[in-house]
């Protein structure tokens, strides 16, 4: 069964900044389309991010509302997709979902900003 | 940015009755349409892909339809385990968007 497990999760102070982890495992990570999405709590559904495959190029895309602020990455030896968050905003507060390719969703890791 | 607008935003419906939630693409998206399902403190979870495939271990009561700009998820018949917030979501674009999401309640 595909697992998607994030951590990283927490309280910052605006301006501040988090990184986020993604574990994945029995999936094909190497090939994954990976994504980050986070809603406010009950909220609707935001994208913020992809990371293609590096088969596919290995490209990035950002929503606006987070471009210039916020980077993925992987790590395709260890199974491991990140968000590193800077110049948080308190908007920014929600729980982050890691989703691989459009099907599996991990439980989600909760960040708040506030000061 | 692909706007996707759903309708209707939320809807009262009865265990057995047929459904449809529509939802609108700003621009073509060809069948890059997705339709997912969220329940209360749950992840969301893959019904449809690519407009009208049913995903693995989805009920057949769920069905979608449609292309370019207008696409349907219809539930034939609603069970109780139905009652949740659906949303579509449209990965044709290097940015994808969802919609804002359909709460479907017990009448």
């Amino acid at each position: 069964e595909v697992q998607l497990v994030e951590s990283g999760g927490g309280l910052a102070q605006p301006g501040g900044s988090l990184r986020l982890s993604c574990a994945a495992s029995e999936i094909n990570f190497r090939n994954a389309w990976m994504s980050w999405v986070r809603q406010v709590p009950g909220k609707g559904l935001e994208w913020v991010g992809r990371i293609k495959s590096k088969t596919d190029g290995g490209t990035t895309d950002y929503a606006a509302s987070v471009k210039g602020r916020f980077t993925i990455s992987r790590d395709d030896s260890k199974n491991m997709l990140f968000l590193q968050m800077m110049s948080l905003k308190t908007e920014d507060t929600g729980l982050y979902y890691c989703v691989a390719y459009v099907s599996y969703w991990g439980q989600g890791t909760l960040v708040t900003v506030s000061s | 940015d692909i706007q996707m607008t759903q309708s209707p935003s939320s809807l009262s419906a009865s265990v057995g009755d047929r459904v449809t939630i529509t939802c609108r693409a700003s621009q073509s998206i060809r069948t890059y349409l997705n339709w997912y399902q969220q329940k209360p403190g749950k992840a969301p979870r893959l019904l449809i892909y690519a407009a009208s495939s049913l995903q693995s271990g989805v009920p057949s009561r769920f069905s979608g339809s449609g292309s370019g700009t207008d696409f349907t998820l219809t539930i034939s018949s609603l069970q109780p385990e139905d009652f949740a917030t659906y949303y579509c979501h449209q990965s044709y674009s290097p940015l994808y968007t969802f919609g804002q999401g359909t709460k479907l309640e017990i009448k």
